[in-house]
């Protein structure tokens, strides 16, 4: 069957620490895969798109790699702050884009 | 600024009532979702549409239906609540990619 997997347990770092988080699929060929981030009681918010032939993608302190040989993504904040603390959820886009599948999504606690 | 917009935050309804949530977006994007999020399984789709009067079914379509007549407006229809029904309900729109979301409804089926 189909599956998105992220790390259901949570994420302690410590501030001004690097956090990785790792998303892995099976039996997707996606278009593209997307992450997102998703405070308690709201609608997730999107930071960053990578398509299949992207190897890397950054955006200011976040950097996504997309491994399709693995089929693994893993997405970074480095000089992770307080304010980072949220769930951050892994998406990936298949049949032409229109259908998006999440995964459960990773809670990161970053400590001061 | 990019803004979707749902009809209630929070919404208790009684077994059997037909209840409506709504879903509007303000950036002329062509498709629309309705997700329900859930502890532990993640956002699930339910219906989304990619033109007016379009629709297709996700992967939790059962006891759903949806309906949009217009552009901006996406509605999502339960036609007899159920006690299962209980979750918190997303609206997203998109054009290409990235999806802009609700801040979500809170739906409690009593």
């Amino acid at each position: 069957s189909q599956k998105i997997e992220q790390n259901s347990e949570a994420l302690n770092i410590q501030e001004g620490k690097t956090a990785t988080l790792t998303c892995n699929y099976t039996n997707y060929s996606p278009a593209y895969l997307q992450w997102y981030r998703q405070d308690p009681g709201r609608g997730p918010v999107f930071l960053l798109l990578i398509r299949e032939n992207e190897k890397e993608k950054r955006k200011e302190r976040l950097k996504v790699t997309f491994d399709t040989t693995l089929k693994q993504s893993l997405f970074h904040i480095t000089a992770s702050q307080p304010a980072d603390s949220a769930t951050y959820l892994c998406a990936l886009a298949i049949t032409g884009g229109f259908k998006t599948i999440f995964g459960a999504g990773t809670r990161l606690f970053v400590k001061a | 600024d990019v803004k979707v917009t749902q009809s209630s935050r929070y919404l208790v309804k009684r077994t059997g009532e037909k209840v409506f949530l709504e879903c509007v977006q303000d950036m002329d994007h062509e498709n629309m979702f309705w997700y329900r999020q859930d502890p532990g399984l993640g956002l699930r789709l339910i219906y989304f549409s990619y033109d007016v009067k379009m629709k297709e079914k996700g992967d939790i379509p059962e006891g759903y239906s949806v309906s949009r007549e217009k552009k901006e407006r996406f509605s999502l229809i339960l036609e007899s609540a159920s006690t299962n029904q209980t979750s918190m309900y997303l609206c997203a729109s998109s054009q290409w990619g990235e999806q802009y979301f609700g801040p979500g409804t809170r739906l409690t089926v009593t």
